[in-house]
């Protein structure tokens, strides 16, 4: 049982470049999450998804895009990065409301 | 809005004594759920325990207590007998059980825990 898996685990991007960012689940849960953690910030939600097709904007959004075609997959896209977009990156799932199960976190550079 | 509040960014414990890590919320709900959760230098988050709001009783896991005081909106970690293995970036959660934004779990900015051989 892996639980939620990211890839990759660390990518360096040039200013302007794309990217997207990969999670998996395979704990058949409904919600699904995208956090980025900087310094002396804890984690601030950039977007969710309650089901397969569906998403929503956090705190943070501007800048990304999300999407969930697969039930047990959720999707971060940068479009063109900025180095703004540097920080840890962690994919979450729950069942409902309950707790929520992290990935091991993505730590993107954009130089 | 709800927010999360960990009023110390950094505490120190001796090996085999106990640290309490403070956390405070504010919200309007009465229905809702808080967390904490350990992140090691290796990065992942681990859940440390949970508590419902209606539980009148404090959540414990083996060594982690919480002390939950639902009027005054505090809701901090107990850690006994601290290992080594206990250092890490603490986070204290809240999360509302109904009503609109179902994917907003609401973290502090974290507690560095240190302990001291």
């Amino acid at each position: 049982n892996a639980g939620v898996t990211q890839t990759p685990k660390f990518r360096v991007l040039k200013t302007g470049q794309s990217m997207t960012l990969l999670c998996a689940q395979d704990m058949n849960h409904e919600y699904m999450y995208w956090y980025r953690q900087d310094p002396g910030m804890g984690l601030r939600l950039i977007h969710y998804s309650v089901g397969e097709g569906t998403t929503a904007k956090g705190e943070v959004p501007d800048g990304y895009n999300v999407s969930r075609l697969k039930k047990q997959n959720f999707l971060l896209g940068l479009e063109s990065a900025a180095p703004s977009q540097t920080s840890v990156y962690f994919c979450a799932s729950s069942y409902r409301r309950e707790e929520a199960f992290f990935g091991q976190g993505t730590r993107l550079t954009v130089v | 809005a709800q927010t999360v509040t960990q009023s110390q960014p950094e505490m120190s414990v001796q090996e085999a004594e106990t640290v309490t890590l403070s956390c405070t919320y504010d919200t309007s709900e009465s229905d809702y759920y808080l967390f904490w959760y350990k992140q090691p230098p290796s990065r992942q988050m681990i859940l440390v325990i949970r508590q419902e709001a209606y539980k009148q009783q404090n959540a414990t896991e083996n060594r982690f207590s919480v002390n939950f005081q639902k009027a005054a909106k505090s809701f901090s970690l107990k850690i006994s007998d601290s290992q080594l293995g206990d250092a890490a970036m603490y986070f204290c959660a809240y999360r509302r059980m109904r009503g609109g934004s179902q994917g907003n779990l609401i973290f502090g900015k974290g507690t560095k825990l240190s302990v001291k051989p």
